[in-house]
């Protein structure tokens, strides 16, 4: 596609529920990225890919947290028992170049609610 | 492990002034730089970028930013905002050796008042 693209825009989720939130990223772009950005501030490293391979998910915050992009282009970050510190916007980004030497092309993100 | 700095939370200008938002990072080794740009109800945007070579760097917009090595700063300026240049600003570090990671500052809020 065009851009990377994010679904869902909004999750709203109970406290306690597994979520899933999805990236599409640029066509051909081998590396992807998620970071978490909560209100009034930067965004936060979670986890990194070159194409299948999580090369770098020191940014994960607890083991609730889980990513994959298991044939190098979707990848699907699931928050397992969310909790109300889980809230933030969720942004996929995507890069052309080796790693993100090129910086990043960025997703609208996803919003996530608990509560 | 390295951090970035923005010095201004919130920056109002009027249009036509000049512009210069702060950033200073930490990190003892060759970086990436990086700044971004949010514009209301938009996605991140890459803005400009330095790797090497001319430390003066030219973006979008007639944006620019100079790296400034033993200051270990990455200033953005333009020297005539406009009110579409409001937006919120984002200064990123990566370590050329870890150039997966990149270390984002908390923002800079732009708003240019007509």
């Amino acid at each position: 596609g065009a851009g990377v693209s994010q679904s869902p825009r909004y999750k709203v989720a109970k406290r306690g529920q597994d979520v899933a939130l999805r990236c599409d990223p640029i066509s051909g772009h081998v590396s992807l990225f998620w970071y978490q950005q909560a209100l009034g501030q930067g965004p936060e490293f979670l986890t990194y890919f070159q194409n299948e391979a999580q090369l770098d998910k020191s940014g994960l915050p607890s083991d609730r947290f889980f990513a994959e992009r298991p044939e190098g282009s979707v990848s699907t970050l699931k928050i397992q028992r969310t909790q109300q510190e889980d809230s933030a916007v969720y942004l996929c980004a995507s890069s052309s170049p080796f790693r993100g030497q090129g910086g990043y092309t960025f997703g609208s993100g996803t919003r996530l609610t608990v509560v | 492990a390295q951090s970035v700095s923005q010095h201004n939370h919130h920056v109002i200008l009027s249009e036509a002034a000049s512009l210069e938002l702060g950033c200073n990072y930490s990190y003892g080794g060759t970086v990436n730089l990086f700044w971004y740009v949010q514009y209301p109800g938009q996605h991140l945007q890459l803005l400009l970028k330095y790797f090497s070579g001319d430390p003066l760097v030219k973006g979008i917009k007639g944006f620019e930013a100079e790296f400034i090595k033993s200051k270990f700063s990455f200033n953005l300026r333009k020297p005539s905002v406009q009110w579409s240049d409001t937006a919120e600003y984002f200064c990123a570090v990566n370590a050329q050796t870890n150039a997966g990671k990149s270390t984002f500052g908390d923002g800079t809020t732009l708003t240019v008042k007509p």
